[in-house]
């Protein structure tokens, strides 16, 4: 069982719709994470919140927003999305910010279609 | 750009046998890393962290070995059951990233 929950785990929407992914850990852990993961190919990391601050952005288009509102909750905002922004997006936290050995725990994922 | 591979892509092998398959990465800066299992329809889920040089680990039927000199590791499967079918995933933490290696496709067929 994940301790880290993600939901919806499927969302369809349009390009013009404006939707939110939601993510919750109950860790206490200060690290958090949002991952793209499309077919076939490894997570790819969007974004990186350490202690509730953003600190690293991987030069993620704008029409993905991601928000931290408290140490136990991640938002990704979505809006004016592409058909190639279809993914799972995988949601991730570690006790600390990683670079080594702190281990990440992953959610199921949310499967997202942009129609 | 940081490349971590492993091989082989996929693998098909009968309940009962044994396997492995091999992550490798740059051996330079090596601070740790760390092996996934990543079963359909769920998510990925720890199955080690290693750190130094000769590091051995294990859980159940499931080990690993670490060479940081050379920059590889080997996961072993001893008795392959139909539910170790998964993709096993190496990351190599960077800085505050992980850098996943594509993955090796185990099914077991029964």
């Amino acid at each position: 069982d994940t301790e880290v929950t993600q939901t919806p785990k499927h969302l369809v929407m349009g390009m013009t719709n404006k939707k939110s992914l939601k993510c919750e850990q109950h860790m206490g852990h200060r690290a958090m994470y949002w991952y793209k993961q499309k077919a076939k190919k490894p997570p790819e990391l969007m974004f990186v919140y350490s202690y509730e601050k953003l600190s690293i952005n991987e030069s993620v288009p704008s029409r993905f927003s991601p928000e931290c509102p408290n140490s136990s909750l991640l938002n990704l905002h979505l809006h004016a999305l592409q058909p190639e922004d279809s993914a799972l997006y995988l949601c991730a936290s570690s006790q600390g910010p990683t670079g080594g050995a702190n281990t990440i725990y992953f959610g199921e994922g949310s499967w997202l279609t942009v129609v | 750009i940081l490349n971590v591979e492993q091989s082989p892509q996929s693998l098909h092998v009968q309940e009962g046998d044994s396997t492995n398959f091999t992550c490798s990465f740059p051996s330079s800066n090596f601070y740790a890393l760390h092996w996934y299992r990543w079963e359909t329809a769920k998510s990925p889920e720890a199955l080690f962290v290693m750190t130094l040089n000769g590091d051995e680990k294990k859980k159940g039927r499931i080990s690993a070995t670490l060479n940081t000199k050379e920059g590889y590791s080997y996961l072993y499967i001893k008795g392959s059951q139909p539910e170790d079918s998964a993709t096993y995933l190496c990351a190599f933490p960077w800085g505050q990233n992980f850098v996943f290696g594509p993955g090796t496709r185990l099914s077991v067929l029964p």
